[in-house]
């Protein structure tokens, strides 16, 4: 089983819709939370962090369940410049170091005029 | 924010050649900096991890003498893919993270898209 499992995609969605992302970790030691955004063949850069409380920025919404290791990201309005592969990371603590990062395999967004 | 770079940006090159790429932190100091692989349609996936002055950690399967790692300074690390066949063509990506950040936020270099003929 992967460590970090998301929503296969692609998903395909006409401008102004709100889609939702999820995405489930296995190591319940995972200890910090992301949502990066990777555009064709260029690095990922990162969107936003997941709090337990869940946290906002802007049209986007992340949430988090540590109880049941889900991650979401929820993007309304979603504009033509939001398609691109979402990537749910875990950021996994080693040996009392600030830890790695494990990614997903990544969830494709295309939005359609 | 914190600025990597990575060089180069593209290398094609003949199989049985060495290749280094290079990771630069620009505007501020890596301890750590984190070597990653990505091939078509799949996620990143790490290689090794990389700390100033010591040798890198390299992940399960990961061969360390063919994939060599230096990190001599704060702000330099090179990965060399030794021999390199065509099975090695991939994306490169580093990350840095800053010495004194404690949240532990990764910056990442912009890639190096390798293809060995």
């Amino acid at each position: 089983r992967k460590e970090v499992e998301q929503d296969p995609g692609p998903f395909n969605v006409p401008e102004g819709a709100t889609v939702a992302f999820n995405c489930t970790y296995s190591n319940s030691a995972s200890q910090s939370f992301f949502w990066y955004r990777q555009d064709c063949r260029k690095e990922p850069k990162l969107l936003m962090s997941v709090y337990s409380s869940g946290n906002e920025d802007g049209r986007f919404t992340a949430q988090l369940n540590r109880a049941s290791q889900y991650i979401s990201l929820l993007i309304r309005d979603s504009k033509l410049s939001d398609s691109a592969t979402y990537l749910c990371v875990v950021n996994k603590r080693v040996n009392n170091q600030g830890g790695k990062l494990i990614f997903g395999q990544g969830t494709e967004l295309s939005v359609k005029p | 924010g914190a600025v990597v770079s990575q060089h180069p940006s593209r290398v094609i090159c003949k199989s049985g050649t060495s290749v280094k790429i290079e990771c630069r932190s620009l505007d501020f100091q890596a301890t750590t900096m984190f070597w990653y692989r990505q091939f078509p349609k799949q996620s990143l996936m790490l290689m090794a991890t990389s700390n100033e002055g010591s040798k890198a950690t390299y992940e399960q399967g990961v061969e360390k003498d063919k994939f060599l790692i230096n990190h001599a300074s704060l702000t330099l690390s090179t990965l060399t893919v030794t021999s390199a066949h065509p099975e090695d063509s991939s994306f490169y990506i580093c990350s840095a993270r800053d010495w004194g950040d404690s949240y532990n936020e990764q910056f990442f270099g912009p890639g190096t898209r390798l293809t060995v003929l």
